[in-house]
């Protein structure tokens, strides 16, 4: 099993609700990551876990706050966002955070209104 | 992490082979070069990568040159499902960080 999951595929929230994203692997992968994608523009790190602790956070707003529950679940918490924090939101894991190739989920496109 | 150069787009013929070149001239000796696509409205998905020889694997071949500062990423009989955007990197050795660069949006006609 080589998937990412991501739930849900899409959310529209107002700026004053409080909704999670939802990313699972159940390929023993051991790093988990964030990121976003503005339309028509490269995906960009968020947060990186190893082994289940934050290991990179790259300076995202604290209104997104992720989470790892376990090896194979991370969640990204969102609370008081903005319209342009509205875009396509990727999850993505690997073997290790040592360089591994990431395997990526579908994404969760997230309109803030 | 070097900086890669790609061409913004490109056009290919359904059952040619497309050729997409990637310049990294400031990579340095234990950066390895990776490339991913990303389907429209999928996630990225992962292509290949070498260090200096050439790879081939399923999806793709690898060609890098002798002196590392360029290399083509080439799919041997485009289908068009292979329309998308790739990306080249270049990723140091145990690095944490996949860092994406604008990319090529790869056209594959009928």
């Amino acid at each position: 099993d080589t998937e990412v999951t991501q739930t849900p595929k899409h959310l529209v929230m107002g700026m004053t609700n409080k909704k999670s994203l939802k990313c699972e692997q159940h390929m023993g992968h051991r790093a988990m990551y964030w990121y976003k994608q503005k339309a028509k523009k490269p995906p960009e790190l968020m947060f990186v876990y190893s082994y289940e602790k934050l290991s990179i956070n790259e300076s995202v707003p604290s209104r997104f706050s992720p989470e790892c529950p376990n090896s194979s679940l991370l969640n990204l918490h969102l609370h008081a966002l903005q319209p342009e924090d509205s875009a396509l939101y990727l999850c993505a894991s690997s073997q290790d955070d040592r360089g591994y190739e990431q395997y990526f989920g579908p994404g969760t496109r997230l309109t803030v209104t | 992490d070097a900086k890669t150069t790609q061409p913004p787009s490109m056009d290919c013929a359904e059952g040619r082979a497309a050729n997409l070149p990637c310049n990294h001239s400031t990579i340095s000796g234990n950066e390895y070069v990776y490339w991913y696509r990303q389907i429209h409205s999928q996630g990225p998905q992962y292509i290949i990568h070498g260090l200096k020889n050439n790879e081939t694997n399923e999806m793709a071949s690898l060609i890098i040159t002798e002196d590392r500062k360029s290399s083509t990423l080439i799919l041997p009989h485009a289908t068009l499902r292979d329309t998308a955007v790739y990306y080249c990197i270049v990723r140091n050795q145990g690095a944490q960080k996949l860092v994406f660069g604008q990319g090529t949006r790869l056209t594959i006609n009928p």
